[in-house]
């Protein structure tokens, strides 16, 4: 079947630092890939988004690279601030008609100024 | 406009009680689905819908009943609560069809929770 694996939080950062999180998927087609974040309280947002391979998506200083040969779509940023402090999703999507997203168990990210 | 809505925001169900969480959406999509989050698990489908009228059974289902009269809503039902259908609920939408990756949007969640 399809899943997502993500690194395991929490993720404690200072402001200012690089920020890795790790995504790897287990998929029986070429799905999308997305990132999808979720403020304290909130509902999930979309961050950034790949539809192929070596796709690269990027927002509000966030990138992702779409790797077909090692499955993965790792999330980075350069330098984090304390605003980015939320829980990170990375999801596929099989691009079946469902719009069935599965999703990886998310990363807690903590910022301290 | 509004976006994806939720109501109620919490909610607490004895067991065996039945109850529906709304979901709306102003943005004419196609597509609406529910997922629910528990801890270290990320978001699971329940149940999903590509139009009015069409409805069909996501990873979870069991336990939980939908039906889609409008484009605009998609309430989910829960017949006979469990404790084990403690979570947070959030609906979705988006527009629908193969081809092209579109958004989905996200409603602000219910907190569920079942004594």
């Amino acid at each position: 079947g399809n899943s997502v694996t993500q690194m395991e939080g929490p993720v404690t950062l200072s402001e200012e630092a690089f920020l890795t999180i790790n995504c790897t998927y287990t998929a029986t087609g070429y799905p999308s890939l997305f990132w999808y974040v979720q403020y304290p309280g909130e509902g999930l947002q979309l961050l950034l988004k790949a539809t192929k391979a070596d796709d690269k998506g990027s927002n509000k200083g966030f990138e992702a690279t779409y790797r077909k040969e090692t499955t993965s779509f790792h999330l980075e940023k350069g330098s984090v601030q304390v605003s980015d402090s939320a829980v990170y999703f990375c999801a596929l999507d099989l691009d079946t008609g469902r719009r069935a997203l599965t999703f990886g168990s998310g990363t807690r990210l903590q910022v301290q100024p | 406009n509004a976006g994806v809505t939720q109501t109620p925001k919490f909610q607490v169900l004895k067991t065996g009680q039945s109850m529906t969480l709304q979901c709306a959406q102003d943005m004419n999509h196609e597509y609406m689905s529910w997922y629910r989050q528990d801890p270290g698990m990320g978001l699971r489908l329940i149940h999903y819908s590509v139009g009015a009228g069409i409805t069909d059974q996501g990873e979870v289902p069991n336990g939980y009943n939908v039906s889609r009269s409008t484009t605009e809503d998609f309430p989910l039902r829960l017949l006979s609560a469990a404790p084990s259908q403690t979570s947070v609920y959030f609906c979705a939408s988006s527009y629908s069809g193969t081809g092209v990756t579109y958004e989905q949007y996200f409603g602000p969640g219910t907190r569920l929770t079942v004594t």
